[in-house]
C-alpha cells in the first residue's frame, strides 16, 4: 500500500515568506508526527497529533511554527517569516496509534531553502 | 530528558566484514530503543527496536542489537556487510515514559568498501 507522502520534495522561499508543507500518512494511521533534520544532524521532533488535536506541540521552535490536522488525516505545517535558520528537511511520520511499540513510518521529506 | 549519543560519525568496513555501530543512551527508566537506517535520498526505515521483551533483537538485513543495561548501550551489528549497506543509522530513544515521540541521535554513515 502506499507509504507516508510529502509535498512538495523541494521548496526554496527567501527569507520573511510564508510556507506550507504538506503531509499524507498512511491511512488509518491516527498519530501523526513532525519532526525536522538540519545538515549533518539526527531528525528532531517538532509535533505530534492523536487524531486532529495536537497532543505535543513542545518541539515547536517559537510560534512562527504551527501545524494543522483538522480532518485526523492530512497535517500541515505553517511556517510564518521564514528566516535562513529554517532550512533544513522536514519528515513526517506516521504510525497506527500513539503508542510507543508502533513502528513509525516515515516520509520523504520536504527540504526546506529559505534564501 | 532521555537522550542517546552514537560514539562515532562516520564507520568504515570491507565488504564481507562485520559492522559495529555503537550507542549509548540515558534514561532514567527502561527506555524504548530504536535503530533507524537513512538510505541516500529515502526515507527514514525502520531496523529494530527493543521494547523490554528479549535483550537481544534480531531486526531486517541480518543487523541485530543487544540491550545492556549495565552498559546503558544499544550497540547495532552485523557478521558481514554489503555494500548495500552503506547509509547513515540512527540509534533513537523514546523521549520519555508513555511518551511515543522520538529522541535521535546525531548519526553514524557506514561507509562499505569492495
Amino acid at each position: 500500500g502506499a507509504g507516508v507522502s510529502q509535498t512538495p520534495s523541494n521548496k526554496v522561499t527567501e527569507k520573511g515568506k510564508y510556507v506550507e508543507l504538506r503531509c499524507d500518512p498512511i491511512s488509518g494511521h491516527t498519530a501523526l508526527y513532525w519532526y525536522r533534520q538540519s545538515l549533518g544532524q539526527g531528525p528532531e521532533f517538532l509535533i505530534y497529533f492523536q487524531g486532529t488535536g495536537a497532543a505535543d506541540d513542545s518541539g515547536l521552535p517559537n510560534d512562527r511554527f504551527f501545524a494543522v490536522r483538522p480532518e485526523g488525516s492530512v497535517s500541515t505545517l505553517k511556517i510564518q517569516r521564514t528566516e535562513r535558520g529554517d532550512s533544513a528537511v522536514y519528515l513526517c511520520a506516521s504510525s497506527l496509534s500513539g503508542n510507543s511499540y508502533n513502528e513509525q513510518f516515515f516520509g520523504p521529506g520536504t527540504r526546506l531553502t529559505v534564501l | 530528558a532521555q537522550s542517546v549519543t552514537q560514539l562515532d560519525s562516520h564507520v568504515s568496513v570491507s565488504e564481507g566484514t562485520p559492522v559495529l555501530l555503537r550507542c549509548n543512551y540515558s534514561s532514567s527508566y527502561s527506555p524504548s530503543l530504536f535503530w533507524y537506517v537513512q538510505h541516500p535520498n529515502k526515507g527514514l526505515q525502520l531496523l529494530l527496536k527493543y521494547t523490554s521483551a528479549a535483550t537481544l533483537v534480531k531486526g531486517i538485513n541480518g543487523f541485530e542489537a543487544e540491550f545492556k543495561k549495565s552498559e546503558t548501550s544499544f550497540h547495532l551489528t552485523k557478521p558481514s556487510a554489503h555494500m548495500s549497506d552503506a547509509a547513515e543509522y540512527f540509534c533513537v530513544v523514546t523521549r520519555g515514559m508513555g511518551y511515543s515521540t522520538l529522541t535521535f541521535g546525531k548519526g553514524t554513515m557506514l561507509l562499505v568498501s569492495p
